[in-house]
């Protein structure tokens, strides 16, 4: 069985500084990995993915994540964040089965 | 990008009465959609796989004639919490795979029970 851990509930930071959401995961099988985003009572929405090939990933809002499979890790890093990107952060990993799993969540607050 | 929409987004009802919740992929074809249950500051449980055209998979711990799914095709799958109590109250979310074995996520629905 897969399953994600994500090693920081809350994240300050302050405004224009580097930030990096940790994720960790466990499995027995080739995984897909993910991470959303989601605003005060709002759905998640997709930042990033890794299905195969470069292991640094970037997605949308200047974000990137690098996957290190000997390390089993998939974080979640910006070079400057701003005032917007205050959120909750979700890892996710899917199997070749499709069911997810989710991390708890990082809260990141950015701080002006 | 994909898009998955639900509605309601935000009901409220009475105890003991039943909420539908739709969710559809505007896009796109999903023979398969998740159903979520979110309480606040919490990460999402997964409660059920809703498959097109067949009964949906529910987790253990989930009350299969307390949360009725339909999928009854393929850009639509239906949440149904019946005889609703304040216990139930809980941001609902769904989501649908597309190509890529990605999930995309409604916006969810806020359920309150009185």
């Amino acid at each position: 069985a897969q399953s994600v851990t994500q090693l920081d509930s809350q994240v300050p930071v302050f405004e224009e500084a580097p930030v990096e959401l940790r994720c960790n995961y466990s499995s027995s099988v080739s995984v897909y990995l993910f991470w959303y985003v989601q605003y005060p009572n709002q759905g998640l929405q997709l930042l990033l993915k890794y299905l195969s090939g470069s292991t640094l990933v970037k997605g949308i809002n200047g974000f990137e994540a690098e996957f290190n499979k000997s390390q089993t890790s998939f974080h979640l890093r910006k070079p400057s964040v701003h005032i917007s990107d205050t959120a909750e952060y979700f890892c996710a990993v899917s199997d070749e089965g499709n069911q997810f799993y989710f991390g708890t969540g990082t809260s990141l607050t950015v701080i002006p | 990008g994909a898009v998955v929409s639900q509605h309601p987004s935000w009901v409220i009802c009475k105890s003991g009465t039943s909420v539908k919740i739709e969710c559809r992929s505007l896009d796109f074809q999903a023979t398969t959609m998740f159903w979520y249950r979110q309480f606040p500051k919490q990460s999402l449980m997964l409660m059920a796989t809703s498959n097109e055209g067949s009964k949906a998979t529910y987790e253990q711990g989930v009350e299969k004639d307390k949360f009725l799914i339909n999928h009854a095709s393929l850009t639509l799958s239906t949440l149904t919490v019946t005889s609703a109590h304040p216990e139930d109250s809980s941001f609902y979310i769904c989501s649908a795979i597309r190509e890529g074995a990605t999930q995309y996520f409604g916006p969810g629905t806020r359920l309150t029970v009185l």
